[in-house]
């Protein structure tokens, strides 16, 4: 099994510009989570899709970040325009279910620099 | 500016001794807790869970302990090697959904 996929791995990006963040969940899974991580916050859920669904969107800073899940296989965190303070690493999990037990997989995540 | 970021608690520990990581959870109605660990520029790897109606669960050298009561939950790693060195994370399951809280991580370095 190939994993949780994250594309690209580093993005290095100038302040103002559109950010489009890839992921692929690991086939059959039915749930997917985008979350960042900082030093100052620590990683924080950002919002999750369960069949293609956002159920919960509460973790979006603002209306700059935008998600979609256009089918099973393949979804997208989009920032726009980018800040500095948006640099962070960006994870992608899938989990089977969205069961309360169900494992979440991490994907490598993204290193995003916005300078 | 740059920002200051927080830092992580660590833990030092001699190879092959056992070491604890301690982590304190936030909502009393959290039923489903897990452990993951990161190792540097890597995703955060499952490593154990446990449902809040135990108070115990073993793996493979990994033991987690919850209690409730005080809200408290801890991951006893036996045997500790240099591959165990990585950030440890607990997390809770707060809404009966997928929905986690991460703690704030504990950084574990194992010396040979």
């Amino acid at each position: 099994d190939a994993g949780v996929i994250q594309s690209p791995r580093h993005e290095v990006t100038e302040m103002g510009q559109e950010v489009t963040l890839r992921c692929k969940p690991i086939s059959g899974h039915n749930s997917l989570f985008w979350y960042r991580q900082t030093m100052m916050r620590g990683l924080e859920l950002l919002i999750y899709f369960n069949n293609n669904v956002p159920i919960d969107d509460s973790g979006m800073p603002e209306d700059r970040f935008s998600a979609k899940m256009p089918n099973a296989s393949f979804s997208t965190l989009k920032i726009q325009p980018s800040e500095p303070r948006d640099s962070a690493v960006y994870f992608c999990a899938s989990s089977l279910y969205s069961a309360s037990t169900d494992t979440q997989y991490f994907g490598p995540g993204t290193r995003l620099t916005v300078l | 500016g740059e920002s200051v970021g927080l830092h992580l608690p660590t833990l030092s520990v001699q190879e092959g001794d056992n070491s604890i990581i301690n982590c304190a959870y936030s909502n009393s109605a959290s039923d489903y807790f897990i452990w993951y660990k990161q190792e540097s520029g890597k995703g955060p790897q499952f490593i154990i869970d446990i449902r809040s109606n135990m108070d115990k669960r073993q793996g493979q050298r990994v033991t987690v302990l919850l209690n409730k009561t005080v809200k408290h939950l801890s991951l006893q790693i036996a045997a500790t090697q240099p591959g165990d060195s990585a950030v440890y994370f607990c997390a809770e399951n707060i809404n009966q959904g997928g929905k986690l809280i991460f703690g704030q991580g504990t950084e574990l370095s194992v010396k040979p």
